[in-house]
């Protein structure tokens, strides 16, 4: 069935170090891709998507390219805040059917100053 | 605000209470999806609507659960006989026909069974 696996956390960085958080997906289909933020007590939050192979999502600074030779779409950002400390899951979406979101189980990162 | 909403946020209940809980989606939105997140894991898909029709149903989705969206507009989900591996945060996301295929969450409604 369709799956999203994504590295585990916690990922701890300092303020202004580089992020990438690793995510790849089954590649039933024709996904789109999406990566959302859930920040400390709140709901999820979209943060970038890409719907078409070697598209670029990219939002408040983060990146992800959609691959679909190597079935990846990995989260990228040059230069981490404190405030981006949140939990990031990559998910995946079919383009027809009933489009349900499978997610991958959450990678959390702190950011310390 | 124009967003997702779900009420009540906080639910605590004793073992084999009924719980329901509210989803408003966004208005124009003809899709709604439910969800549940335990801890440290991503949501999991429960139940989807299109209008009032419950189209998909995941095997996640117990005899002791039930949704409903009888207008097409909010949707209620039902617990009955809660347990305790029920508590998880229920999450609602809705959907327009137009967009793509960006589901908008709700904050979600946390629920305690003790």
């Amino acid at each position: 069935g369709d799956s999203v696996t994504q590295m585990e956390g916690p990922v701890t960085l300092s303020e202004e170090a580089f992020l990438t958080i690793n995510c790849t997906y089954t590649a039933t289909g024709y996904p789109s891709l999406f990566w959302y933020v859930q920040y400390p007590g709140e709901g999820l939050q979209l943060l970038l998507k890409a719907t078409k192979a070697d598209d670029k999502g990219s939002n408040k600074g983060f990146e992800a390219t959609y691959r679909k030779e190597t079935t990846s779409f990995h989260l990228e950002k040059g230069s981490v805040q404190v405030s981006d400390s949140a939990v990031y899951f990559c998910a995946r979406a079919n383009s027809g059917g009933y489009q349900k979101v499978t997610f991958g189980t959450g990678t959390k990162l702190q950011v310390i100053p | 605000d124009t967003g997702v909403s779900q009420n009540p946020r906080h639910k605590i209940t004793k073992r084999g209470q009924n719980v329901t809980f509210r989803c408003d989606p966004i208005s124009e939105h003809n899709r709604l999806y439910w969800y549940r997140q335990t801890l440290g894991q991503g949501p999991e898909f429960l139940t989807y609507f299109q209008n009032e029709a419950q189209l998909e149903k995941s095997r996640l989705l117990s005899d002791r659960f039930s949704a409903e969206r009888p207008k097409g507009s909010f949707s209620t989900l039902e617990i009955q006989r809660t347990e305790q591996g029920d508590s998880a945060m229920y999450l609602c996301a809705s959907k327009g026909t137009s967009g793509g295929e960006t589901q908008y969450f709700g904050p979600g409604t946390r629920l305690l069974v003790l």
